[in-house]
């Protein structure tokens, strides 16, 4: 039981570069979400999505794109990274599609320093 | 503003102690409020308190939400090393909005 996989855990890039965040969940949740974690400013919602094909925004996009083209799979793209990106990410997933208010399961993040 | 505030920022106490972690809230249309314990990584569910369940109780670790204070309190008693950690409070509001506190960091010493 694999739960929440984020790939990669660690990644340095340059000021201007892009790239992909990956998360794949196997527990056929319909609630997919990405957060970052900075000091002092806990878990802030990048873009979440209720189900295949659906995808919105939360509290800090600016920057990232989502797509959600299967239940199980929900990439997170830096367009064009910034040093104000470096941060911890996480994917996290809860079963429920309209109401994700039954607690979430989180990958075990992505490390992400933009020189 | 909706808003998540959790008190105090950080808290070191010794083995076999009780503590009390506070977290406060400011949501339109509050639906639910959880904690989780992040370690070294993930963070992981605790409890899910909601209006029909307001108190919750697992091993040493217990919560209460107080809805006309708009607060919750997660107690510890009895803590053992093992409990140090980042503690999150996050508040479920609307239909799929969720806002996490900065966390409470807490350490355990032998």
């Amino acid at each position: 039981n694999a739960g929440v996989t984020q790939t990669p855990k660690f990644q340095v890039l340059k000021t201007g570069q892009s790239m992909t965040l990956q998360c794949a969940q196997d527990m056929n949740h319909e609630y997919m979400s990405w957060y970052r974690q900075d000091p002092g400013m806990g878990l802030r919602l990048i873009h979440y999505s209720v189900g295949a094909g659906i995808t919105d925004q939360g509290e800090v996009p600016n920057g990232y794109n989502v797509s959600r083209s299967t239940t199980e799979d929900f990439p997170l793209r830096l367009l064009s990274a910034a040093p104000s990106q470096t941060s911890v990410y996480f994917c996290a997933s809860s079963p429920y599609g309209q109401a994700p208010h039954y607690g979430y399961t989180f990958g075990s993040g992505t490390r992400l320093t933009v020189v | 503003e909706d808003k998540v505030v959790q008190s105090p920022l950080s808290l070191v106490v010794h083995e076999g102690d009780t503590v009390t972690l506070n977290c406060s809230y400011e949501v339109t249309n509050f639906r639910s409020l959880l904690w989780y314990k992040q370690e070294k990584k993930a963070p992981t569910f605790l409890f899910m308190l909601t209006s029909s369940g307001i108190e919750k109780k697992s091993g040493r670790l217990s919560s209460i939400l107080d809805k006309k204070e708009l607060s919750s309190i997660l107690n510890i008693t009895a803590t053992q090393t093992g409990d140090s950690a980042i503690y999150l409070c996050a508040v479920g509001y609307n239909n799929n909005d969720m806002r996490f506190g900065a966390g409470t960091r807490l350490t355990v010493k032998p």
